[in-house]
């Protein structure tokens, strides 16, 4: 089993959707959680970190259930630029990250 | 741009060869990460320093992969000897204590032919 799943996808939603991505991993040592975005064939840069309370950032939104080891992204209102690859990461000994294969999103005008 | 460079950007190489790699870290990050990406995976780790003391190497490593950061500010990764199942791209990331993660490099894409 992986350590870290997500849905490779492709989703693709309209312009103005609403789209959900989820992940799950499988230490429950894990100490922190980030969503990165990665364009096509360009390094991966933070999106956000996943606190256990919630965080949103403007139109995104993310969740972390330590319990279930879930962690959700919920982007609202997409944008055309919001097209990339999301990359579910955990931070197991706050040492390496741990990456998921990515969820591809693709926005259709 | 998040001031971690990585040097060449791209290299395309014929089997055999070897090939070394150069990851200029943002200047006050004591940590320095590699990672290797291949088409469709999320990157996954290979090594990492703090300052100039290697603290982990992955499974991943063979004994064909070496990584020094001699003075504990940029790294370099050599391959030895490179293989078509080598061709990826390497990303080298760093951290420091003002960060809440790892910020990576554009990364250098291998292609051994």
């Amino acid at each position: 089993r992986k350590e870290v799943e997500q849905d490779p996808g492709p989703f693709n939603v309209p312009e103005g959707a609403t789209v959900a991505f989820n992940c799950t991993y499988s230490n429950s040592a894990s100490q922190s959680f980030f969503w990165y975005r990665q364009d096509c064939r360009k390094e991966p840069k933070l999106l956000m970190s996943v606190y256990s309370s919630g965080n949103e950032d403007g139109r995104f939104t993310a969740q972390l259930n330590r319990a279930s080891q879930y962690i959700s992204l919920l982007i609202r209102d997409s944008k055309l630029s919001d097209s990339a690859t999301y990359l579910c990461v955990v931070n197991i000994r706050g040492e390496k990250l741990t990456f998921g294969t990515g969820t591809r999103l693709t926005i259709i005008p | 741009d998040t001031g971690v460079s990585q040097d060449p950007r791209h290299k395309i190489t014929k089997r055999g060869q070897n090939v070394t790699f150069r990851c200029d870290p943002i200047s006050e990050h004591n940590r320095l990460y590699w990672y290797r990406q291949t088409l469709g995976q999320g990157p996954e780790f290979l090594t990492y320093f703090q300052n100039e003391a290697q603290l982990e190497k992955s499974r991943l490593l063979s004994d064909r992969f070496s990584a020094e950061r001699p003075k504990g500010s940029f790294s370099t990764l050599e391959i030895q000897r490179t293989e078509q199942g080598d061709s990826a791209m390497y990303l080298c990331a760093s951290w420091g204590a003002s960060s809440n993660t790892q910020y990576f490099g554009p990364g250098t894409r291998l292609t051994v032919l």
